[in-house]
């Protein structure tokens, strides 16, 4: 059970390329995230799905887009990666409760540099 | 919106010493969750606080919830070098999907 598996592990970028960070789980949650990590920041919520299809903006949206095609699968999307965009990049995964935000299970997260 | 205020933001402690982090809310909370992040490492979820002045204990740390759900800390008693790392509260309001608030993180630098 390998949980939530992030790919790339590390990846640098020149500015204005594009690239997609790929997450799967197979947990069957119904629940995904994306969060950037950022030194002195925290993790901050960049994008979410509640399920296969269906996508939602987070705190931080600006520059990404994201598609849940099947439901162990959450693609993060930078169009035109900027060096603002350089940090680390989690994916995570929850069950959904009526009420109640259920736990989340995170990646190993990607590494990413944009020069 | 909502917004986690968590202090300090830097712990030194020597190996043996109690280490406490302090997580406040701008709004009241459904339920407060806590994660650890070793360096290097993803976020790992320790516990879930749901109901008003809960304390849940964990061997050598103590979680609380607030009375007016507001607020939380995290106590961790003689502190050892497994300990290192980020601990992060994470509030959230109802249920649904729309993520969790996190704090900023304590850090906590321990010296043998």
């Amino acid at each position: 059970n390998a949980g939530v598996t992030q790919t790339p592990k590390f990846r640098v970028l020149k500015t204005g390329q594009s690239m997609t960070l790929l997450c799967a789980q197979d947990m069957n949650h119904e629940y995904m995230y994306w969060y950037r990590q950022d030194p002195g920041m925290g993790l901050r919520l960049i994008h979410y799905s509640v399920g296969e299809g269906t996508t939602a903006k987070g705190e931080v949206p600006d520059g990404y887009n994201v598609s849940r095609l099947k439901k162990q699968n959450f693609l993060l999307g930078l169009e035109s990666a900027a060096p603002s965009q350089t940090s680390v990049y989690f994916c995570a995964s929850s069950y959904s409760q009526p009420g109640v935000k259920m736990p989340q299970h995170f990646g190993d997260g990607t590494r990413l540099s944009i020069l | 919106g909502q917004q986690v205020m968590q202090i300090p933001q830097y712990q030194h402690v020597q190996e043996g010493e109690d280490f406490t982090t302090y997580c406040n809310s701008s709004t009241t909370l459904s339920n407060i969750q806590w994660y650890k992040q070793r360096p290097g490492g993803h976020p790992v979820f320790l516990i879930q606080l749901v109901k008003s002045g809960e304390v849940k204990k964990q061997k050598r740390l103590t979680f609380q919830f607030g009375e007016a759900k507001k607020n939380s800390s995290l106590h961790i008693t003689a502190t050892q070098t497994t300990d290192v790392g980020t601990y992060f509260c994470a509030g959230a309001s109802g249920g649904g999907a729309d993520g969790l608030t996190f704090g900023k993180g304590t850090h906590l630098i321990i010296q043998p």
